[in-house]
């Protein structure tokens, strides 16, 4: 089956700091979802980009489909970043969304 | 509102029990979904159903029974409850149709822990 790996698999920022977290897949998507998952464990929607480029507030998040793979953006990182950011892709299979190990991020004031 | 709940959101119990979760979406979606998120944060899926109709069984042991009484409720039934059953069990639905190509909305979690 499809394979998605995220980098890094940690990541430490100091406040204001910027980031690129990665998403590579094996093999074609028609779904890739970008979740923040909290430190109180709620799984937040942050994009829904099975190609192209999107922006949300200090979030971005660009999908190459050709190429496989997808980049998150976090611009002037806050504390209330942290938690973690997971990658999910679907193709077919009645939609079943396959996960990534997810980007472990601390963010310190 | 809420998009997609689910109750409880603390289950604590004992080995061998039989317990049920349940998850609820108000979205007017026709797919529903189980996922579960192990401890080292993991997350596979369980289940979908797709109006009512089982779409995705992907081996989970059948102690774990899913219920679909109407498109917008999908519940979990565990029986003989185990220790490797502790896990946070998350609800999700979209207006899917067997494509993939549906955004997924979670709901917040059911953080079961067996002793």
């Amino acid at each position: 089956g499809i394979q998605v790996e995220q980098s890094p698999p940690d990541l430490i920022l100091q406040e204001g700091a910027n980031s690129t977290l990665r998403c590579n897949f094996s093999d074609s998507v028609n779904n890739l979802q970008w979740f923040h998952q909290n430190p109180w464990g709620q799984l937040i929607n942050l994009f829904y980009i099975p190609s192209g480029t999107k922006q949300n507030g200090r979030l971005s998040a660009t999908t190459v489909a050709t190429e496989r793979y997808s980049l998150l953006y976090i611009s002037s990182s806050q504390t209330t970043d942290s938690g973690v950011y997971f990658c999910a892709v679907a193709y077919n299979q009645g939609g079943k969304l396959i996960f990534g190990q997810g980007t472990e991020l601390s963010v310190k004031p | 509102d809420t998009a997609v709940s689910q109750t409880p959101k603390y289950l604590v119990t004992q080995m061998g029990n039989d317990k049920s979760i349940k998850c609820e979406q108000n979205l007017g979606h026709d797919t529903m979904y189980w996922y579960k998120q192990d401890s080292k944060k993991f997350l596979k899926i369980m289940f979908s159903y797709n109006n009512k109709e089982l779409i995705i069984n992907e081996t989970v042991p059948n102690r774990f029974s899913p219920k679909s009484p109407d498109k917008a409720h999908l519940n979990l039934h565990i029986n003989s409850l185990e220790l490797g059953d502790s896990a946070v069990y998350f609800c999700a639905s979209s207006q899917e149709s067997g494509g993939g190509q549906e955004t997924q909305y979670f709901g917040p979690g059911t953080r079961l822990l067996v002793l």
